[in-house]
């Protein structure tokens, strides 16, 4: 079965810090896509960055970049300069050409505080 | 940027009866649509695949009797839920794949999701 694993149910970073959020996968296809979503309490979904699995460069969004093991299947996401609306619910995802389905892992609540 | 429009946004309805959500894509046309529910505190969990013109394909555990979906336009699909139950309270959302690029990691647009309550 094709999983996505986010190991930490709740985080917490003070304002400007650094926090950086965990994921990892499983999947047996070499051609597939990673995301980041946020999810707010207004309960839209947000991407906040994807990964193409046949890159090696880690993508980056302003203050938002990742770190893509691809032999680990680890996706972590970073967060820098953390400000107070980057409190959300943080999903890790993944599409492969065969599903053609994004699966989500079960998500990491991110609480910014003064 | 894709808008999705996701209607209602919120409804109570009784036990028994039938109520239908529907999702829009508003400048953009969609020959896939993707409807999840999301538990309170969970994640979404995908319930099918809907795509213009043909039967929507169910994920495993998801009854096709009970979650009826229509997707009859490039730009329309909708979710009925029939006979609901107090079990089915939950939060919908869809989402929407642009057909232009028409590939698998093309953007996916969500919807703001559905707040259903049966009482």
């Amino acid at each position: 079965a094709q999983t996505v694993t986010q190991s930490q149910p709740e985080m917490s970073v003070q304002e400007a810090e650094t926090v950086t959020l965990s994921c990892t996968y499983d999947t047996s296809e070499s051609d597939y896509y990673l995301f980041w979503y946020k999810q707010p309490p207004s309960r839209q979904m947000i991407l906040v960055i994807r990964q193409e699995a046949y890159k090696q460069q880690n993508a980056t969004e302003n203050r938002f970049s990742v770190n893509f093991q691809k032999a680990a299947k680890s996706f972590s996401l970073k967060i820098s300069d953390s400000q107070l609306g980057d409190a959300a619910m943080y999903f890790c995802a993944y599409i492969t050409g065969t599903a053609s389905k994004l699966t989500f892992g079960t998500g990491t609540r991110l609480q910014v505080t003064l | 940027g894709a808008v999705v429009s996701q209607h209602p946004s919120r409804v109570i309805c009784k036990s028994g009866t039938s109520v239908k959500i529907e999702c829009r894509s508003l400048d953009f046309q969609a020959t896939t649509m993707f409807w999840y529910r999301q538990f309170p505190k969970q994640s979404l969990m995908l319930m099918a695949t809907s795509n213009e013109g043909s039967k929507a394909t169910y994920e495993q555990g998801v009854e096709k009797d009970k979650f009826l979906i229509n997707h009859a336009s490039l730009t329309l699909s909708t979710l009925t839920v029939t006979s609901a139950h107090p079990e089915d309270s939950s939060f919908y959302i869809c989402s929407a794949r642009d057909l232009a690029p028409s590939s698998y990691n093309s953007p996916l647009h969500f919807g703001n999701g559905t707040r259903l309550t049966v009482t």
